[in-house]
């Protein structure tokens, strides 16, 4: 069945640095993506999104990158801050009409100072 | 802050019990989602409301109901429960018909079964 997934589930960066999470998707039918945040003991926190016809949109310090022909997702994230620190987790629109999201498993940010 | 609020925080209950969580959508969002957090399945989409009505189901157990009552808050009942049925119950609402399918996410309700 259609699933999302995350390439890594744990990424340790330097505030500062720029950090990249990757996502694969496998329904080549979806036509749109999100991607949410998570802090701890928190819901999750729209961050960005995507629609199938495009190739990049870039927000307040973070892009996201979809490769069609490879089913990818990535978002970038700027200048990473301690704040940044949190689960991310990419979603997926795979039914028509319908707005069930399905969620990838997450990824784990942690930035050290 | 989201919005949306739900209650309780946290609920400890034993196994073959029954509870109801509620959620309060942010104004004006005329859709509910309930999720189920746990370690081992990531989140998962339980069910949708529109307005009132079922509108879309995900992975959601016969001995999980919910409903949408005419204020638009929701409430999700889960019956007989399990030790597995432990996990973090998200809701989330949104404005449908908009372009985006941006979900506000409520603080959730942290379910122990023991």
């Amino acid at each position: 069945g259609e699933s999302v997934g995350l390439h890594l589930p744990t990424l340790s960066v330097q505030e500062g640095d720029n950090s990249i999470i990757n996502c694969a998707y496998s329904n080549s039918a979806s036509d749109y993506f999100i991607w949410y945040k998570q802090e701890s003991g928190k819901g999750p926190q729209f961050i960005i999104d995507i629609r199938s016809n495009m190739d990049k949109r870039q927000g307040q310090r973070v892009t996201v990158l979809l490769n069609k022909t490879v089913k990818h997702l990535s978002l970038q994230i700027a200048a990473t801050q301690p704040g940044d620190s949190a689960v991310y987790f990419c979603a997926e629109i795979i039914e028509g009409g319908s707005e069930k999201l399905v969620f990838g498993k997450g990824m784990k940010l942690t930035v050290n100072p | 802050d989201s919005g949306v609020t739900q209650t309780p925080k946290h609920l400890i209950t034993a196994t073959g019990q029954r509870v109801t969580l509620r959620c309060s959508p942010r104004s004006g969002d005329l859709s509910v989602y309930w999720y189920q957090q746990s370690l081992d399945q990531g989140l998962q989409f339980l069910i949708q409301y529109y307005n009132g009505e079922e509108r879309a189901k995900g992975n959601i157990l016969e001995r999980f109901s919910a409903q949408q009552f005419p204020d638009l808050h929701s409430e999700l009942n889960l019956s007989s429960l399990e030790l597995g049925d432990s996990a973090l119950y998200f809701c989330a609402s949104s404005v449908t018909g908009a372009r985006s399918y941006e979900q506000y996410f409520g603080p959730g309700t942290r379910l122990t079964v023991t």
